[in-house]
């Protein structure tokens, strides 16, 4: 079964400090991936999705992340965090063809100002 | 547009009853799902409609039923609630082009079953 593997469960942070998430999947066909954030008391919200093209992705509010297929990797990056971005990150695959989403357990991040 | 919209927003049942969730969606989207969010679980994916008449099996469909009667709504069912089913209850949905595109979610339905 395919599988989404998010490693850090919470992360702690100062603010101006550099984020990665680690994102890996399991599946080794061609996949659409996907980060989504989750606000306190919030529904999801997409971040950043990677279809084709370039590996690295450019999302809202100054997220990105990087595709490495041979890594079976998608992690989200940020240069800088702010207070704002404390919120549950979620990795999420899609097979190509397939109809639904497979999520990663997600990650909590607490930005400390 | 509203979005994703979701009723209720808060529920407690006790065990053995049952109720339904509702999802609206005004943006004309094919596809439509139902998650539960369990600490440390992450979304799980309940049922799902790819169009109007048709629903689909997710990862955790036991104890749910789901109806699409009309393309803009998506029903959860829970026939007898148990407290198994105590979650946060999610709705999506997403348009088709060459296949379901991203997802865009609902506010959620937090359910607690005694």
């Amino acid at each position: 079964a395919q599988s989404v593997s998010q490693h850090n469960h919470h992360v702690i942070l100062s603010e101006a400090a550099s984020l990665e998430l680690g994102c890996n999947y399991s599946y080794g066909g061609t996949v659409n991936l996907f980060w989504y954030v989750q606000y306190p008391g919030q529904h999801l919200q997409l971040l950043l999705k990677y279809f084709s093209g370039d590996p690295l992705v450019k999302g809202i509010k100054g997220f990105e992340a990087e595709f490495i297929k041979s890594k079976f990797s998608f992690n989200l990056r940020k240069p800088s965090v702010q207070w704002s971005d404390t919120a549950e990150y979620f990795c999420a695959v899609k097979k190509t063809g397939a109809n639904n989403l497979f999520f990663g357990t997600g990650t909590r991040l607490t930005v400390i100002p | 547009n509203a979005g994703v919209t979701q009723t209720p927003k808060f529920r407690v049942l006790k065990t053995g009853q049952s109720m339904t969730l509702l999802c609206a969606q005004d943006m004309n989207h094919e596809y439509m799902y139902w998650y539960r969010q369990d600490p440390g679980m992450g979304l799980r994916l309940i049922h799902y409609s790819v169009g109007e008449g048709t629903t689909a099996k997710g990862e955790v469909p036991d104890g749910y039923n789901v109806s699409r009667l009309k393309k803009q709504n998506f029903l959860l069912g829970l026939e007898s609630a148990a407290p198994s089913q105590t979650s946060v209850y999610f709705c999506a949905s997403s348009y088709y082009r060459t296949g379901p595109t991203e997802q865009y979610f609902g506010p959620g339905t937090r359910l607690t079953v005694t």
